[in-house]
């Protein structure tokens, strides 16, 4: 059962306008979320993260936005870059319940960002 | 480099046989984990060791699977009788501290597992 879904496979935007990633959840007890970045032949690298206690977060050109009553996150990249196509994986932790050591994954949206 | 190390990056067997792959954490991280990924699909969570102590392991865990790290250093993942639902990327991560404390997982690049 997927508790951390992302329902667009992939998204191709323009050089220079917004990127926009969309995630959906399903557990309520989850408390915590993360972005993933992995590049073809490399393990994920953390991007950026949000705590439920907030409903935005900001780190350059990126910001996640978090909606607990639709249970909806977003990822915002403004403006892309070339560089930013890759896999974006969106992740999340009950960090009460489990202790932070398990992590759940979404199924990852491939960005191509277009010359 | 000195980052996740995984090994072999690449494992080719046959049904049946036994496999084992090797992870070397960042120096200083006391925290390791173990994820598996399959085509199409984001990482799972396999297990997860505080120094040498498995403090957690997922029910995707089967009693064919063992994972060690006896020095509280390298970690080694063993799957026993390979089925060829086991063919999957193997994802080692680690980290300094817990997601709670602020912690960030640093992922190597994974062990890819045929089995035929």
């Amino acid at each position: 059962d997927q508790q951390v879904k992302q329902n667009s496979p992939s998204l191709s935007v323009q050089e220079g306008r917004i990127s926009i990633l969309n995630c959906d959840y399903t557990n309520s007890m989850f408390d915590y979320f993360l972005w993933y970045k992995k590049y073809p032949a490399e393990g994920p690298t953390f991007l950026i993260s949000i705590s439920s206690i907030k409903d935005k977060n900001e780190d350059g050109r990126f910001t996640v936005f978090l909606n607990k009553s639709a249970k909806h996150l977003s990822l915002h990249i403004v403006p892309s870059q070339p560089g930013d196509s890759a896999v974006y994986f969106c992740a999340a932790s009950a960090l009460r319940e489990t202790g932070a050591n398990n992590l759940f994954f979404g199924t990852g949206t491939r960005l191509t960002v277009i010359p | 480099d000195t980052g996740v190390s995984q090994d072999p990056r690449h494992k080719i067997t046959k049904r049946g046989q036994n496999v084992t792959f090797r992870c070397d954490p960042i120096s200083e991280h006391n925290r390791l984990y173990w994820y598996r990924q399959t085509l199409g699909q984001g990482p799972e969570f396999l297990t997860y060791f505080q120094n040498e102590a498995q403090l957690e392991k997922s029910r995707l865990l089967s009693d064919r699977f063992s994972a060690e790290r006896p020095k509280g250093s390298f970690s080694t993942l063993e799957i026993q009788r390979t089925e060829q639902g086991d063919s999957a990327m193997y994802l080692c991560a680690s980290s300094l501290a817990g997601l709670n404390d602020g912690g960030e997982l640093f992922f190597g690049e994974g062990s890819r597992l045929t089995v035929l």
